[in-house]
């Protein structure tokens, strides 16, 4: 069975600064997708970015980016210069290639602090 | 182009009564996904409908679940006869075609068993 893991439940950093939020996985596939999503208070689930397995460059969108090792089945999300929106609940999530639903970890609350 | 739409927000049932939570799909979209989230835990996936049919259920519990997606309307989460436990944020996401990367969220239905 495939696994998410995210070892940080909560993480806190200074508005401006970097954070790196970290995510594991477990699967024997060798094509499948990762996702970061983030879930604000208001509950919406919205897709921050992700990488295909087969693609060795990392995925990067604005202030996202991601340091994906297949080969350890890590895939941890950097976000830089950190705002005051990005205070929310970040999800990892894993899809193996032809599948049709989505496994996720169980979440890192992340406070950007002013 | 509205995005996926999910009624009520939220939603309080006594211990038995049934709740029925909505969700429309995005326009052109015909593939409907339902997850579950406890609180605090990531989300976790219950079934995956298509107009009509019922393809993946292998999350949804065997007893007092059931789900829809009619030729016409939106599709229906059923839950009769509900428990303490079965309050959660239940999310529908959709999209054009098999679940791919190209899935959106709608904001959820928190139900509330009292």
């Amino acid at each position: 069975a495939q696994t998410v893991t995210q070892s940080q439940p909560e993480m806190s950093v200074q508005e401006a600064e970097t954070v790196t939020l970290s995510c594991t996985y477990d699967t024997s596939e060798n094509n499948y997708y990762l996702f970061w999503y983030k879930q604000p208070p208001s509950r919406q689930m919205i897709l921050v970015i992700r990488q295909e397995a087969y693609k060795q460059q990392n995925a990067t969108e604005n202030r996202f980016s991601v340091n994906f090792q297949k080969a350890a089945k890590s895939f941890s999300l950097k976000i830089s210069d950190s705002q005051l929106g990005d205070t929310a609940m970040y999800f990892c999530a894993f899809m193996p290639e032809g599948a049709q639903k989505l496994v996720f970890g169980q979440g890192t609350r992340l406070t950007i602090n002013p | 182009n509205a995005g996926v739409m999910q009624n009520p927000r939220h939603l309080v049932r006594r211990r038995g009564q049934e709740a029925r939570l909505r969700c429309s799909p995005m326009k052109g979209h015909s593939h409907v996904y339902w997850y579950r989230q406890l609180p605090e835990e990531g989300l976790k996936f219950m079934v995956y409908l298509q107009k009509e049919n019922i393809i993946d259920e292998s999350g949804m519990p065997k007893e007092r679940f059931s789900a829809e997606f009619p030729k016409e309307g939106p599709s229906i989460l059923r839950i009769q006869q509900v428990v303490r436990g079965d309050s959660a944020a239940y999310f529908c996401a959709s999209s054009p075609r098999p679940m791919n990367t190209e899935a959106f969220f709608g904001q959820g239905t928190r139900l509330t068993v009292v």
